[in-house]
């Protein structure tokens, strides 16, 4: 079946420093999302993209999805303790009367040290 | 917050028992899926509701089913629990069926003992 793996798994940082999480899918997306969960919390949506080669930045982050949509990557500039969580990306699967259902990768947690 | 709501947040059941999980969706959204997520892993999808239909399965046994209301809330339940169902179980609702962005509710967290 369609797998999402995601790498690195934990990344320790030192506030300031930059950090990136990779997302690479066995068969092509119909788009991709991501999602910050903060320990005891829920997935909160990030971003989606959708178009081949699309680039989305919101302030210090930045997401990039493949030309072949079957690879994404997340980058942090400046990571600040605030950025602290688990970053998950989700590949959507479009199935029979268009279901649509997100097949998360394993995620990267992210530590930031102050 | 995403307006997704779910009860209870917290609940302890025994092997063998039966629970049953709420989650209203956001206003104006009619499609509703639900998640698994073990302890430090991502979210396992285990079906989806739109209009009041199952919309699609995950690979999850017939012990886990669901409901969804005219309001579009939702229900999930799960019988006869076994040890390996102790997880964090979210929903997501979303508007335009399946392929609009899902917002998720804080889940409840469920404990078999």
């Amino acid at each position: 079946g369609q797998q999402v793996m995601q790498i690195p798994q934990y990344q320790h940082v030192q506030e300031g420093e930059d950090f990136t999480t990779y997302c690479n899918s066995s068969t092509t997306l119909s788009n991709i999302q991501w999602y910050k969960q903060r320990p005891g919390g829920h997935p909160v949506f990030l971003i989606q993209l959708v178009k081949s080669g699309e680039v989305k930045k919101q302030k210090r982050l930045t997401f990039q999805f493949g030309e072949a949509k079957k690879n994404s990557s997340l980058h942090i500039t400046a990571t600040q303790t605030t950025d602290v969580g688990t970053y998950f990306c989700a590949g959507l699967r479009l199935g029979s009367g268009n279901t649509g259902k997100l097949i998360f990768g394993q995620g990267t947690t992210l530590q930031v040290k102050p | 917050e995403t307006g997704v709501t779910q009860s209870p947040t917290h609940l302890i059941k025994t092997r063998g028992q039966q629970v049953t999980l709420r989650c209203s969706s956001q206003s104006g959204h009619n499609t509703v899926s639900w998640y698994q997520q073990a302890l430090g892993q991502g979210p396992q999808f285990i079906f989806q509701y739109y209009r009041e239909e199952e919309n699609g399965r995950g690979n999850f046994p017939p012990r886990f089913s669901g409901l969804q209301f005219p309001n579009y809330s939702s229900e999930l339940n799960v019988n006869a629990l076994l040890l390996g169902d102790s997880a964090l179980y979210l929903c997501a609702s979303s508007a335009l069926g399946s392929t609009d962005t899902q917002y998720f509710g804080p889940g409840t967290r469920l404990t078999v003992l």
